[in-house]
């Protein structure tokens, strides 16, 4: 299996701050990477697919970069509602797997 | 267009077997250009993916589950099913079906909490 991990586990930031969240994954994947959001007792929503498109309907201060093993999800100025965690996931190889997350907190 | 919608008992005795079923509407579970997942969350931890189904009957599921999984589609209801047998406390979760495009789960639908207690 493809081990996803991704850090920090959690961190608090201010709205207008600038955060960015990394996933590294255990082998290649090539560009097989998509990003995560779920808020408390809600499905998770994808963001971003294929490591840097983003999801139709999802604002521009989302974005998504790397290759390979290592990758990143940029949120440029941090809203009100994006206070929520964040999941990485890869679809290179079954079975999929997830990263173990990464709670974004109000500082 | 396309949602989906778990449905199935909340509440499992150890050692039974789970039983979900998870109904596609607004689009064909047949349409061929996805597959159909189920994923599951054990309280207050990260997302486990259990396996997926085809329209054809194909599955793939997560060796972890230690073949006690098995997916089911029935495309004349538009839905496709999860049995998880042996069950034991360990599959206290919130199980979610989702559409794999084979690039990402791009619709979820919304969960069950399913509570394996005697």
């Amino acid at each position: 299996d493809i081990q996803m991990t991704q850090s920090p586990s959690s961190l608090s930031a201010s709205v207008g701050d600038r955060v960015t969240i990394t996933c590294r994954a255990s082998q290649s994947i090539s560009n097989f990477l998509n990003w995560y959001q779920q808020k408390p007792g809600k499905a998770p929503k994808v963001l971003i697919y294929a490591v840097s498109s983003l999801q139709s309907g999802v604002p521009s201060r989302f974005s998504g970069s790397g290759s390979g093993t290592d990758f990143t999800l940029t949120i440029s100025s941090l809203q009100p509602e994006d206070f929520a965690t964040y999941y990485c996931q890869q679809s290179y190889s079954t079975p999929r797997t997830f990263g173990g997350g990464t709670k974004v907190e109000i500082k | 267009q396309v949602q989906l919608q778990e449905s199935g008992p909340g509440l499992v005795k150890p050692s039974q077997t789970l039983s979900l079923t998870c109904t596609v509407s607004g689009g064909s579970i047949s349409s061929g250009d996805s597959y159909w997942s189920w994923i599951r969350q054990h309280p207050g931890k990260g997302l486990e993916w259990i396996g997926y189904i085809y329209y054809s009957g194909s599955t793939y599921y997560n060796p972890s589950l230690k073949s006690r999984a098995t997916i089911s589609v029935d495309t004349s209801k538009n839905q496709f099913s999860l049995k998880l047998s042996s069950v034991t406390a360990a599959d206290t979760a919130v199980y979610y079906c989702g559409r794999d495009t084979l690039t990402s789960f791009d619709i979820w639908g919304q969960g069950t909490m399913v509570t394996v207690s005697s």
